[in-house]
């Protein structure tokens, strides 16, 4: 079964406006965390921001947040005030403590265009 | 040099030929791995050391080599590839802790990889 899903291959955005990227996962691990990258034409995977499984808050850096909603196994991605530069492909990932160091599990990603 | 880099950016390569990949961080990070990212696939892990012991193994196959001499400093030789290995390799590093943890991976700028 697939641990990280995420249902949208492809998504458009005004600039400006905000957007929520999707975002599922399978564990049955009780400590986890959940990471975005984004992966511009360039190729380079930046890390944007992370949540584990125990924050009592959902984490936020600058304009992204993450809305996490762990009953659903959820954790979406929104952006705010898009921006021509978010154009690029967004992964979802997870790692689980009880799996092998290291071993992070990726989505399939979400191609973002920002609309001028 | 900061974070994760990669060398070289681009390569080009017949099936028989022999070649190395190259990645150093400059994080003082303790886990490095190697990651392969075909179009139209989700990113696959392939190798992964923590503590410069190789610690995973996907199945990957024998014309793919790694190669961790220090905790900075990670090769992937390659050898007779096939024209089904050209992709993107990523390089990542992070500070994982002996008992478990979720420290984030940092990615280099990748390898675009052709086998002709």
């Amino acid at each position: 079964a697939q641990k990280i899903t995420q249902t949208q291959p492809g998504m458009f955005v005004q600039e400006k406006e905000a957007v929520t990227l999707d975002c599922t996962y399978d564990t049955s691990d009780p400590s986890y965390g959940l990471f975005w990258y984004k992966q511009p034409s360039s190729g380079e995977m930046i890390f944007l921001i992370y949540q584990g499984s125990y924050d009592q808050q959902n984490a936020t850096e600058g304009r992204y947040s993450l809305n996490f909603q762990k009953a659903r196994k959820s954790a979406n991605l929104v952006i705010s005030a898009s921006q021509l530069g978010d154009s690029a492909m967004y992964f979802c990932a997870m790692r689980e403590v009880s799996t092998n160091a290291g071993k992070s599990t990726f989505g399939d990603g979400t191609t973002l265009t920002v609309k001028p | 040099e900061t974070g994760v880099t990669q060398t070289p950016r681009h390569l080009v390569m017949g099936m028989t030929n022999k070649k190395s990949l190259k990645c150093e961080q400059h994080l003082g990070h303790n886990a490095m791995y190697w990651y392969k990212q075909s179009a139209k696939k989700p990113l696959e892990l392939m190798f992964v050391y923590n503590f410069k012991e190789q610690t995973e193994n996907n199945s990957v196959p024998s014309r793919f080599s790694p190669e961790c001499p220090n905790s900075s400093h990670l090769f992937l030789h390659l050898h007779t590839l096939q024209p089904e290995d050209s992709a993107l390799y990523l390089c990542a590093s992070s500070q994982d802790r002996e008992r478990g943890g979720l420290d984030t991976q940092y990615f280099g700028p990748g390898t675009r990889l052709t086998v002709l």
